[in-house]
């Protein structure tokens, strides 16, 4: 019964390396949104996109990049990883208009050592 | 742009009292108001959401009330269990939504 699919639960990685995560949605919403969650700061908007090949900053992009080539698929790009952005990443979707609530992903704990 | 502010940030209740979680926004175009509940290890889920037309919903134990000339709403959790424990996180919608800073609700037995 999973809608909202990041492809890895766990990531490891080392300062400097280009990460990618992954998140794909099988309910046909045209909104795509990467959030990271940090301890009592809630949920920051990274980019958020609302049809193929659109992007739109949200509060905190600086670092990160995304790609959206198919509807179904978001990918969160941290070109050159730093240990400040070792975090918790939340994939999430909704249909377009802003009357909808958002299907999560289960999240990607990211660690850049 | 949306600004959400949620308290209190942790909540200890014990079993079967009633928990409330309050937030305020501030953009008055704000129309959708979800709330959210993220148990360990997993992403948030949309427990019951309300729209600008509407003052209070309920399902079952908890419900959600709206003061839109003040600009708050609240959940209420009634008849607290255990399985209430989790992170709870407000949201408001005027074009997409912004979260408050979330409540770790611990249900005590």
């Amino acid at each position: 019964d999973v809608k909202v699919t990041q492809s890895s639960r766990y990531l490891v990685k080392r300062t400097g390396e280009k990460v990618f995560l992954e998140c794909v949605q099988d309910m046909d919403h045209e909104n795509m949104f990467w959030y990271r969650q940090d301890p009592g700061l809630g949920l920051r908007l990274i980019y958020f996109s609302y049809d193929v090949k659109m992007k739109e900053k949200g509060d905190i992009p600086e670092g990160y990049s995304v790609s959206r080539e198919k509807k179904e698929r978001f990918s969160l790009i941290l070109e050159s990883a730093s240990t400040n952005q070792t975090s918790m990443y939340l994939c999430a979707s909704s249909f377009w208009g802003n009357n909808y609530g958002y299907t999560f992903g289960s999240g990607t704990r990211l660690t850049v050592v | 742009g949306e600004n959400v502010e949620q308290h209190p940030s942790t909540l200890s209740v014990q079993e079967g009292d009633s928990a409330v979680i309050k937030c305020t926004y501030s953009d008055s175009a704000s129309n959708y108001f979800p709330w959210y509940k993220q148990e360990l290890g997993k992403g948030p889920q949309l427990i019951i959401d309300i729209r600008s037309n509407v003052g209070e919903k309920k399902d079952q134990r908890i419900a959600v009330t709206l003061n839109k000339t003040a600009k708050h709403f609240s959940l209420h959790i009634t008849e607290t269990q255990p399985e209430d424990s989790a992170v709870y996180f407000c949201a408001a919608s005027a074009q997409k939504l912004v979260f408050g800073q979330g409540t770790r609700l611990t249900i005590n037995p």
